[in-house]
């Protein structure tokens, strides 16, 4: 079945510009996430979605970051005034969401932000 | 805090070589561990899981225990291949505290033929 899709999968903006980055989760996974790597490092954890609200957002930086996932499926991270900073690959992971369980969680290939 | 240290690379092996890539952690709480491989041109990938001490993850000829004495995880396989250059990272997860993965640094490996 099709896996974790993130668009667009490159995305190229200017200092202070506003971006949207998008996510579709695998059909059915109730759980969103949202990491960002920046080059050389490993994931860190921004945001996770259960169902339509936000469980848990304490790894967005500052209020420049914020995300949705009005409907419980896609997901919208969305960044105000950029900074070169916030240049990284921002992943987008999904998992079925089941309590109690340690679920697994599947990545999407990422999108890529560059802010020149 | 919750924190994972992984070696760091890279690792140059030939092939058929044994690999261990040592990961250690710290956590306030009882964490569930995994490996996740990233593939060159590819997205992350779930390797092994384990969720309690002294279990055992297994895939793809890699093999990690949970070791909660040391607190450590170490990726390990006998043989490798050409196929299983990429890099890999080290995570852990506590329920009680949410559902995040708290990451390593990853640690990349090159097999060469």
């Amino acid at each position: 079945g099709a896996g974790v899709s993130q668009t667009p999968s490159n995305k190229v903006t200017e200092k202070g510009k506003y971006v949207e980055l998008r996510c579709d989760p695998i059909s059915g996974h109730t759980a969103l996430y949202w990491y960002r790597q920046s080059l050389g490092q490993g994931p860190e954890f921004l945001i996770y979605f259960q169902g339509t609200g936000a469980a848990d957002d304490s790894g967005l930086p500052n209020d420049r970051f914020f995300a949705v996932r009005p409907e419980g499926s896609v997901s919208t991270l969305k960044i105000q005034r950029t900074e070169r900073g916030d240049s990284a690959v921002y992943l987008c992971a999904s998992s079925q969401g089941v309590a109690g369980r340690t679920d697994t969680q599947y990545f999407g290939p990422g999108t890529r932000l560059t802010v020149l | 805090g919750n924190s994972v240290t992984q070696m760091e690379g890279p690792v140059t092996l030939s092939e058929e070589a044994f690999l261990t890539i040592n990961c250690t952690y710290t956590a306030t709480g009882y964490p569930s561990l995994f490996w996740y491989v990233q593939y060159p041109g590819e997205g992350l990938q779930l390797l092994l899981k384990a969720t309690k001490a002294d279990d055992k993850g297994s895939n793809k000829g890699f093999e990690a225990t949970y070791r909660k004495e040391t607190t450590s995880f170490h990726l390990e396989k006998g043989s490798v291949q050409v196929s299983d250059s990429a890099v890999y990272f080290c995570a852990l997860l506590i329920k009680a505290a949410g559902n995040k993965l708290t990451f390593g640094g990853g640690t990349r490996v090159l097999v060469k033929p």
